[in-house]
C-alpha cells in the first residue's frame, strides 16, 4: 500500500535523447509527487514535483507526466546531457502530511 | 546563503555509544525531516517535524529519537547505535507555499558503527 516503485533501475541514453525513468504507486492518499536529482557525494535535490490535478509540469528540459488513473507518473528529461547523468528518486507524500515514500533510484548514464 | 548543515559529516563509532547528529537550517523553514540513504534501499525517512515540538515517525523509526526545541535546529539521536544503523544520513528543510515548495539537504553525515 505504501511503496513506490521505480523502473529501471539503470538507464544510458545517447547525448541529446529522451531520458524516461518510471513510476508507480498504490495509495490513493498521496497527493503530491516529486523527483530528486543525486550527484555522487552530494545531498539529493528537488528538480521538480506535481500534485494530481494535472497530468503534466515541464520545467525547462524537465517533464513530469501523471496519470492518475493508473497511478504512475514519470520523468522525461528532453535533450539528455552528460551534466543529467546522476540518480533520480521518485517519491509520493499524503495530503497534509511530510510522510514521505521514495523509489529506489534510477541511475541514468548519458553517453556523450 | 540558503543552507542546511549536518555535524558531524563523518563518524565512526561503537555499537551502545550515544551520539548525536546535529542538523541546522538558516531558512526559518517549518517543515525539517531526516533520512538514511542506502545501497539498494534508496532514500527512507526516518522522522519528520511539521513546525516546534511537532514530530511524527517516518519510514524507519526504530533505533533513532529527535526533538524540535527551536526552528531551525532538528537533532537526530541514537541511543544506542547498533551496526544496522551505519548508513548515510541526510537532514532536509522546506517550505510549503501557495505557488510550490522550496526543499533543501544537507550534505550528509556518513556514519559506521563497529
Amino acid at each position: 500500500q505504501q511503496q513506490v516503485k521505480q523502473s529501471p533501475q539503470s538507464l544510458i541514453v545517447q547525448k541529446g535523447g529522451i531520458s524516461i525513468i518510471n513510476c508507480a504507486y498504490e495509495n490513493t492518499a498521496f497527493d503530491y509527487f516529486p523527483w530528486y536529482q543525486q550527484f555522487p557525494g552530494k545531498g539529493p535535490a528537488l528538480l521538480i514535483a506535481i500534485r494530481p490535478d494535472v497530468s503534466e509540469k515541464k520545467e525547462g528540459r524537465f517533464t513530469i507526466s501523471f496519470n492518475k488513473s493508473a497511478k504512475q507518473f514519470s520523468l522525461h528529461i528532453m535533450d539528455s546531457q552528460p551534466g543529467d547523468s546522476a540518480t533520480y528518486f521518485c517519491a509520493a507524500r499524503p495530503h497534509r502530511d511530510d510522510k514521505i515514500i521514495f523509489g529506489k533510484g534510477t541511475r541514468l548514464h548519458i553517453l556523450p | 546563503e540558503a543552507q542546511v548543515t549536518q555535524n558531524p559529516r563523518y563518524l565512526i563509532t561503537v555499537t551502545g555509544k550515544k551520539l548525536t547528529v546535529t542538523c541546522s537550517q538558516n531558512m526559518n523553514h517549518e517543515y525539517m525531516s531526516w533520512y538514511r540513504q542506502d545501497p539498494g534501499l534508496g532514500l527512507r525517512q526516518i522522522y519528520y517535524s511539521m513546525n516546534v515540538e511537532v514530530t511524527d515517525k517516518g519510514d524507519v523509526p526504530e533505533g533513532y529519537k529527535v526533538s524540535r526545541k527551536e526552528k531551525r535546529n532538528f537533532p537526530l539521536i541514537l541511543e544506542s547505535p547498533s551496526p544496522n544503523q551505519t548508513s548515510l544520513y541526510f537532514c532536509a528543510s522546506s517550505l510549503r507555499g501557495s505557488t510550490g515548495e522550496t526543499q533543501y539537504f544537507g550534505p550528509g553525515t556518513r556514519l559506521l558503527v563497529l
